[in-house]
Formats: C-alpha cells, sequence, structure tokens
C-alpha cells in the first residue's frame, strides 16, 4: 500500500520545454516533501523541497507545487535541459526538522530530455 | 569534503554466502538510513539509527537481513544467508537531525545474488 505515489514511471520532453513530475500522497499528515534526482549508477541526490506550510518553492528552473487539499504535489523544470536526464524520486515525511527524519519515497519517475 | 561512503561498489555472489555491504556516514551527521532499491518495489526503507540506536527495523525483510552501527562513523548491513531475490542496489544515506529532513545518499551497492 503505498503512502506515495508518481503514476508515471517515464517522461519524455524536448529541450527548452517545460517538464512536469507528479507525485500524489495518501497520508494527511505528511508535512514536508522532497524531489530527489537519481542518475545511473549514483546515489539519489537532493534537488528541491517544500513544506506544508507553502504551496510553492523556487530554485532556479525547479519549482515544486504543493496541492494539500488534492495531496497533489508537482515539480517544474522550466527550461528542461538534456543533463535533467534523470530519473526522479518523490520523497515525503512525517517529523519536518525533528529527530526521526525517516522519507517515504515514490517508485520515481524517469526523465528524459531530447535535445 | 567527502559524502557518504559505502563499500563495495559491487557484489557478486552465490546463494547461500554471506554478504556485508559498509557505510561511512558524512561526518558529524546522526543519523543513518539503509535503503534497497529494485524495481518492482522502487526506494524502500530498511532501517534507520538515531545516534547509533536502530529506531526502525520494520522494513528489513527477514531474519536473514541485520544491520549493526557500533560508532558513528561506521555501518554494516548484512545477509547471510543470501538468495537471489535479495538481489538489488543497496543505498546507504545520512543526515543531520538538527537540520531538515534533507538526507544525504552515498552511490550505492549493486549486490547480484546467483
Amino acid at each position: 500500500d503505498q503512502q506515495v505515489k508518481q503514476n508515471s514511471p517515464s517522461l519524455s520532453v524536448q529541450e527548452g520545454r517545460i517538464s512536469i513530475l507528479n507525485c500524489d500522497y495518501t497520508n494527511s499528515m505528511f508535512d514536508y516533501f522532497l524531489w530527489y534526482k537519481k542518475y545511473p549508477a549514483e546515489g539519489p541526490t537532493f534537488l528541491i523541497s517544500i513544506s506544508s506550510i507553502k504551496d510553492k518553492n523556487e530554485d532556479g528552473r525547479f519549482t515544486v507545487f504543493l496541492n494539500k487539499s488534492a495531496k497533489h504535489l508537482s515539480l517544474h523544470i522550466v527550461p528542461s535541459q538534456p543533463g535533467d536526464s534523470a530519473v526522479y524520486f518523490c520523497a515525503a515525511s512525517f517529523d519536518y526538522g525533528g529527530s526521526q527524519g525517516n522519507l517515504i519515497f515514490g517508485k520515481g519517475t524517469k526523465l528524459s530530455v531530447k535535445p | 569534503d567527502a559524502g557518504v561512503i559505502q563499500s563495495p561498489r559491487h557484489e557478486v555472489t552465490e546463494m547461500g554466502q554471506e554478504v556485508t555491504l559498509r557505510c561511512k556516514p558524512i561526518s558529524g551527521h546522526n543519523s543513518l538510513f539503509w535503503y534497497r532499491q529494485t524495481m518492482m518495489r522502487g526506494l524502500e526503507l530498511l532501517i534507520y539509527f538515531n545516534n547509533n540506536v536502530p529506531i526502525d527495523d520494520s522494513g528489513m525483510p527477514e531474519d536473514r537481513f541485520s544491520a549493526k552501527m557500533p560508532n558513528a562513523s561506521f555501518s554494516t548491513l548484512k545477509i547471510q544467508p543470501s538468495e537471489p531475490r535479495d538481489s538489488a542496489v543497496y543505498f546507504c544515506a545520512s543526515r543531520n537531525s538538527g537540520s531538515y529532513n534533507e538526507q544525504f545518499f552515498g552511490p550505492g551497492t549493486r549486490l547480484t545474488v546467483l
């Protein structure tokens, strides 16, 4: 029973266009959400995060939107670049800034940005 | 500044053998996590430690799996005996519990059990 779902296993986008990666969650107690990026043969690396008190967080080309009523978040990449091609994981946490820090991950979406 | 270090990077073993995976967290981080990644289940948490103490091991699949953290700079994940279905990539991650919930991942160990 997955608490964090990424329903699109893959996404293909043209260079320069917008990439939108989606994530749904089931537990309304989650209070912090993160996106990780993973290249082949490497560990996931932190990309951007958002706490449940916000509905948007922006960092350069990356913006994460949170819709708490819909239990949905999305990652927007604008403009997309070939170097953005990777697997993107959505993750959620119950204990923002607390001592536990356990993250629950989605299964990932593989983004391919074509030149 | 060294990140999370895992060894070995690749391990190929035969069914029934003991496998030990190693992790050195980032210095100063006091939480350590072991994950397993498979195609079917994605990234799943196996166990995590806070200040060297196991907090939640509910993700450990069976008694064949065990994890230890004897000190703040070293942890092991052991599988004994190993089975082909244990083949996966195992990641270690660490975190400073005084900061946000961002975890820093190591490069992973790709385990193949024949």
